[in-house]
């Protein structure tokens, strides 16, 4: 079985300065690994995802995240936070069961202060 | 292009009442599913579809029914409502079941049991 965990359920940065979520996967298959943004009443939408071609991950809006297979974690930073960023952010891990099976993290609400 | 489009987008229920939740895709996509999100438990699959005619159980299936008459759509119903069903309910679609594909998400339908 697969599972993800997410360290902290709130991260509080300030505007301008490093964003760093953490997520620690397990997994029995090597994973397909995913962050998802969601933004206040709307749905989850794909900020980034590894899928083995490359372990330094680029996605949308300036993040990025690194797969490092010895530590077990996916975890997605940006250099310097914008207002904008405040939402709440989803680590996933995909895997093939007979069909797409999903799994998500608890989430980790993050804060932007001016 | 619409995308993933739930309705309705809030419901307030009686214990006991039954509903329906609509999804519908217009991605022409085979996988859809439904999630429910609590806090601090994340996304949790309550039921899933990899092709018309065809569902399966996810992790949280009791008290929801399922049906995939057509590609589109896939309707979420509850018979008999339970203050435990109060929560945020997501489809998402899939364009195929590979473990790499991005699930795409509706807005969400926010569900109230008295």
């Amino acid at each position: 079985a697969q599972s993800v965990t997410q360290l902290g359920s709130h991260v509080s940065v300030s505007e301008g300065a490093l964003v760093l979520l953490r997520c620690n996967y397990s997994s029995s298959v090597p994973p397909y690994l995913f962050w998802y943004v969601q933004y206040p009443n709307q749905g989850l939408q794909l900020l980034l995802k590894y899928t083995s071609a490359a372990t330094l991950v680029k996605g949308i809006n300036g993040f990025e995240a690194e797969f490092k297979k010895s530590e077990t974690s996916f975890h997605l930073t940006k250099p310097s936070a914008h207002m904008s960023d405040a939402a709440e952010y989803f680590c996933a891990v995909s895997v093939v069961r007979g069909y797409q099976k999903v799994t998500f993290g608890t989430g980790t609400k993050l804060q932007v202060i001016p | 292009n619409a995308g993933v489009t739930q309705t309705p987008k809030f419901q307030v229920l009686k214990t006991g009442q039954s509903m329906t939740l609509q999804c519908a895709q217009d991605m022409n996509h085979e996988y859809m599913s439904w999630y429910r999100q609590d806090p601090g438990m994340g996304l949790r699959l309550i039921h899933y579809s990899v092709g018309a005619g065809i569902t399966d159980q996810g992790e949280v299936p009791n008290g929801y029914n399922v049906s995939r008459s057509t590609t589109e759509d896939f309707p979420l119903r509850l018979l008999s409502a339970a203050p435990s069903q109060t929560s945020v309910y997501f489809c998402a679609s899939s364009s195929s079941g590979s473990a790499s594909g991005e699930l795409f998400f509706g807005e969400g339908s926010r569900l109230t049991v008295l």
